[in-house]
């Protein structure tokens, strides 16, 4: 297993432009995270997953952004109508239910520039 | 005001010297306090965690906690270039991390 996986690395896109971000986790973590971090900040919850069910989303989230992970493996954060306030980088993280302790991995992140 | 602060620093020690970080945090609801490591254009990765007040120790990293002062600190003994990233602290509720700001640290060979 290679870690947390994220595609693309970097995007480029024009403002009012939709993009989609792909997350695939560690293969035995059940648990899926997106987090946003925005340059000089600590990375900032956006939602999470447990299986396929999105059990969380944090108020950052507006509506233009959505969160799938269809079949409790990979998952795809959409923006729409980016605004260049979406510039950041977006990360993934997975963990497993299974164990102790917070194993968090996180992905090396998808870096969005709006222009 | 944020649940954890961090002094953002830039921090710069020579070669060799300890490297002392901290952050406070607001929430008494945290239940597990972790250390993160992040370079350049990388995910943060895990150092270290805890969820009791006292010290826990790996190798060059030692992670305290005093859960009465809402008080967190990572030292870094023999520090090396190497060790040259931004270092997050990060406090987790109900499966949800909330991050300092990240301090920036430079070891000078």
């Amino acid at each position: 297993d290679t870690g947390v996986s994220q595609n693309p690395r970097h995007k480029i896109t024009k403002r009012g432009q939709n993009v989609t971000f792909r997350c695939d986790p560690i293969s035995e973590h059940n648990r899926l995270y997106w987090y946003r971090q925005t340059l000089g900040q600590g990375p900032e919850f956006l939602t999470y997953f447990q299986n396929e069910a999105q059990l969380e989303k944090s108020r950052l989230l507006s509506d233009r952004f959505s969160a799938e992970r269809p079949k409790g493996s990979f998952s795809t954060l959409e923006i729409q109508r980016t605004e260049q306030g979406d510039s950041a980088m977006y990360l993934c993280a997975s963990s497993s239910t299974l164990g102790q302790g917070p194993g968090y991995t996180f992905g090396s992140g998808t870096r969005l520039t709006v222009v | 005001q944020k649940e954890v602060e961090q002094d953002p620093g830039p921090l710069s020690v020579p070669e060799g010297a300890i490297v002392s970080l901290n952050c406070t945090y607001s929430n008494s609801a945290f239940q597990y306090f972790m250390w993160y490591r992040q370079y350049s254009r990388k995910g943060p990765e895990l150092l270290m965690y805890t969820y009791s007040s006292g010290n826990k120790e790996d190798g060059r990293f030692t992670a305290q906690v005093d859960k009465s002062s809402k008080y967190i600190s990572l030292f870094i003994r023999d520090s090396q270039p190497s060790d040259s990233a931004t270092y997050l602290c990060a406090m987790e509720r109900d499966y949800k991390l909330s991050f300092g700001a990240g301090t920036t640290v430079t070891v000078r060979a």
